[in-house]
């Protein structure tokens, strides 16, 4: 079954905005990631938090977790083309699995 | 290059063809991963493996095998293949570590049961 779930499923902005994707998921975990994949490609890594961080930064990405709400946002600063994609997040919990939700497309406009 | 590669990229088969999707990784990882992708699914776990001579059934796993004799192969194999196991097959590896350590994926293999 899926652990993340992403909020919204899609999301659609003009280049230079700023892109906020949300994660919410059940149980206990030792680090929650995200991904970015373009259309039919592999996934690729973008930035991995710890259980016990509550911020991360990544250039552009700044990503937020809150174990307390079992939750996590992504966010992109001034967004561009190439930023379109679908974005997931994965939990990695004490199963030694990792659950994926079923991902946010963006979509930025140039 | 550090990499996970898929084979084959594209696959159309009938049903009750047995096939086999090979994935292979280059950074000694002890951890490797099947998903197939869905759409408005996500990615779900069919077999993982956490290092040679260990797998486990993820979400998915009926209609699949794999097997990890070697510490670098993964591949999958559909003995008896059936149309609703068309999707998109992805491969993933990363270190037993995984409290530092992200997946990297393959690029994906495409099937299509008719």
């Amino acid at each position: 079954s899926q652990q993340g779930e992403e909020d919204p499923q899609a999301l659609s902005i003009q280049e230079g905005e700023n892109a906020t994707m949300n994660c919410s998921y059940k149980t206990s975990i030792n680090n929650l990631q995200w991904y970015r994949q373009n259309s039919g490609r592999g996934l690729v890594h973008l930035i991995l938090i710890r259980s016990n961080e509550r911020e991360k930064h990544s250039g552009r990405l700044r990503v937020t977790l809150d174990t307390s709400k079992k939750s996590s946002s992504l966010l992109i600063t001034a967004s561009r083309a190439a930023d379109t994609a679908s974005y997931f997040c994965a939990t990695d919990d004490n199963n030694n699995d990792m659950r994926f939700g079923a991902g946010t497309r963006l979509t930025v406009k140039p | 290059e550090a990499q996970v590669t898929q084979n084959p990229r594209y696959l159309i088969t009938v049903t009750g063809k047995k096939l086999t999707v090979t994935c292979s990784q280059n950074m000694n990882h002890e951890y490797m991963s099947w998903y197939r992708q869905d759409p408005g699914l996500g990615l779900r776990q069919i077999y993982y493996s956490m290092n040679v001579e260990v797998t486990d059934k993820g979400d998915v796993p009926e209609g699949y095998k794999v097997s990890r004799k070697e510490k670098r192969n993964f591949p999958l194999i559909l003995e008896s293949p059936s149309p609703n196991q068309t999707s998109l097959y992805f491969c993933a590896s990363s270190l037993i570590n995984r409290y530092n350590s992200p997946l990297h994926f393959g690029n994906g293999t495409r099937l299509t049961v008719t």
